[in-house]
């Protein structure tokens, strides 16, 4: 079956614009986690949702970042503002319920000019 | 906060050589230890877990034991190949209620024939 897939797959952006980023996880899978890789930072967890609603946002670097899920689906991560530092890999991962194995896409590679 | 220290790399070896890459953590609980693998232009993919102290956790021929009285989950191999050219992330799971993953840096191993 299909597994997670985020686009787009690369974005360039200039500093100052607000971009979003958008995660398909696995049909069925109720928990939707964000990562982010980066060079200087290895990998962070940013924000976890259990259906629609978020119950871990701790990651989430500053108030530029947010993120909302629909339908228990389909996951968007906007950045607003943006600035050199967000310039990283952002990584989704869904699993079928939380604690279960976490499943990842491909990426989306942020670079900010 | 949980964290995860693991050997610094990168890592080069010949085929068929053994491999260790150490991994420590530090936890409050009883996380559940992952090792995932990123291999070149690929996503991130779960290569082993242990979910409690003692369990071992396999698969393609790498092993890691979950020692609770160590703090660790080292992961080997008795004999690499090529193929096996990769970033190797140790991860535990945060029993705060996400169950969000905490890696450690990665470590870059390359084989050569």
């Amino acid at each position: 079956g299909a597994g997670v897939s985020q686009s787009p797959s690369n974005k360039v952006t200039e500093k100052g614009k607000d971009v979003e980023l958008r995660c398909d996880p696995i049909s069925g899978h109720t928990a939707l986690y964000w990562y982010r890789q980066s060079l200087g930072q290895g990998l962070e967890f940013l924000i976890y949702f259990q259906g629609n609603s978020a119950p871990d946002k701790s990651g989430l670097p500053s108030d530029r970042f947010s993120a909302e899920r629909t339908g228990g689906s389909v996951s968007t991560l906007t950045i607003q503002r943006t600035q050199q530092e967000d310039s990283a890999v952002y990584l989704c991962a869904s699993s079928l319920l939380r604690g279960h194995e976490q499943y990842f896409g491909p990426g989306t590679r942020l670079t900010v000019t | 906060g949980d964290s995860v220290t693991q050997m610094e790399g990168p890592v080069t070896l010949s085929e068929e050589a053994f491999l260790t890459i150490n991994c420590t953590y530090t936890a409050t609980g009883y996380p559940s230890l992952f090792w995932y693998v990123q291999y070149p232009g690929e996503g991130l993919q779960l290569l082993l877990k242990a979910t409690k102290a003692d369990d071992k956790g396999s698969n393609k021929g790498f092993e890691a034991t979950y020692r609770k009285e160590t703090t660790s989950f080292h992961l080997e191999k008795g004999s690499v190949q090529v193929s096996d050219s990769a970033v190797y992330f140790c991860a535990l799971s945060d029993q705060g209620g996400s169950e969000k993953l905490v890696f450690g840096k990665g470590t870059k191993l390359t084989v050569n024939p």
